[in-house]
This record gives structure tokens, sequence and C-alpha cells, in this order.
């Protein structure tokens, strides 16, 4: 079964710009969390998604915004970019199936300049 | 919001050696994850607990979720310079939604470990 497949793996964006990040989860998998992982802050959560909906919300600015597709795949917009946004975003997907266990993929890296 | 109190930060050992890490939290978890993570690369899961007390090995590693379900501890036996890595332990808080539907992940800030060879 193919792993969680994330695009593009590497962007830089100048601020002010605006990026759109795409992740296709495991097949089977409804469920996408998204991550914002800098050396200072460690790995924070930013969104799930399920059936298309967002259930959960980290404490990230309306900047950040996400979607969900009938087929799972998710994506991430971020907006008016800043220095600050410049990290390694990771997508994660889980099955529901009685477990809490999330299978992250290799993570889409920002620079912004 | 939740915070997960991992340590040591870093760890410089020999390899064969053994290596122990934990995490602590001030409130209850209800899942505990241990992931590792290569440069460049995403988390890739170890080990997951669901239970207090719940001792789970993968190969030389071995996590247990603590009996007061604010701790946990990974340990690597014998290590191997292929162990390099920051590894995470990561949970689930309990926020009394016994359907599990939060699947939003806690982060400890990671234990960076160095296997000289």
């Amino acid at each position: 079964k193919a792993g969680v497949t994330q695009t593009p793996r590497y962007l830089i964006k100048t601020r002010g710009q605006q990026v759109t990040l795409s992740c296709s989860p495991i097949s089977g998998h409804r469920s996408v969390s998204w991550y914002q992982q800098t050396p200072g802050q460690g790995l924070q959560f930013l969104f799930e998604y399920f059936s298309e909906t967002q259930r959960n919300k980290g404490n990230f600015p309306g900047r950040f915004s996400g979607r969900q597709f009938s087929n799972s795949r998710s994506e991430m917009n971020v907006s008016t970019l800043e220095l600050g946004d410049s990290a390694l975003y990771l997508c994660a997907s889980s099955s529901l199936r009685g477990t809490n266990e999330q299978f992250f993929g290799p993570g889409t890296r920002l620079t912004v300049l | 919001g939740q915070q997960l109190n991992q340590s040591p930060q870093s760890m410089f050992i020999q390899e064969g050696e053994d290596v122990s890490m934990n995490c602590t939290s001030s409130s209850i978890f209800n899942t505990w994850l241990w992931y590792k993570q290569d440069p460049g690369e995403g988390p890739v899961l170890l080990i997951a607990l669901y239970k207090a007390g719940e001792l789970t090995s993968n190969g030389r590693l071995t996590a247990q979720f603590g009996i007061t379900r604010k701790d946990s501890f990974l340990n690597i036996s014998a290590s191997i310079p292929s162990d390099v890595g920051i590894y995470f332990c990561a949970g689930h808080p309990d926020d009394g939604n016994s359907g599990g539907s939060n699947y939003k992940l806690t982060f400890g800030k990671g234990t960076l470990l160095t296997v000289n060879p």
C-alpha cells in the first residue's frame, strides 16, 4: 500500500505571495491532518479534515486554510506569506478504525524569502 | 494548550549501548505514540500505546504507557548507527470524548540521538 504523498517537496516563495500544498493520504484513510514543523516550535497541529469537513483546528491565523476533497486528498493554503511561515509542512493520514495512529508524508519544505 | 515535556533533548552514545528517553505531561493522555524522524523526511511511527501500563516492543524498541497516564518512555537496546535521528513522543489528551474523534496530536520537542560507531 502506498504511503502518504505530498507535493511539492520543496517550495521557495517571497513575502506576500500565497502557496498551496497538496497531500494524498494512504488509500482508505479518510482523516487528514496538517502540521507545521519549525526548529523553534517543533511540530504544531494546524487542522484536521474528515469527510471534507474540518473537525479540529490549531492556533494558527486565518491565513492558513485547508480543504479536503471527496477522494480524501487534501490541500492547505497559506496566503500573504510571512518570513516566519518558513517551515516543513507535514500531512498525516489516519484510518479512524479504532486507533489514533497517524502516518506522515515526507513533508513540503517551504522557504519564504 | 497541552504541553509534552520530552527528555533528554539530545543524547550522544556509543554503538551497542542502550538508550532511554521519556515524555511527561501535566494532564492525562489516552494514547501515546513514538515516532522517529530522519533529516528531510516525515516522522515514522515506531510504537503506539493505548492502555495505562501497556508495554509494547518493536524489535529493539520497547515503550510503556505510564500507569498515571501522564507519561511514557521509549527504550532502545543495543543501539546501531542507523538509530540516529530525532525521536518524538506524541499523544492524544483525554478530553473526555470517549468516541475518540479528536485526532489532534500533541508532540514533544524531540530527542536527538547520535550513535558513535
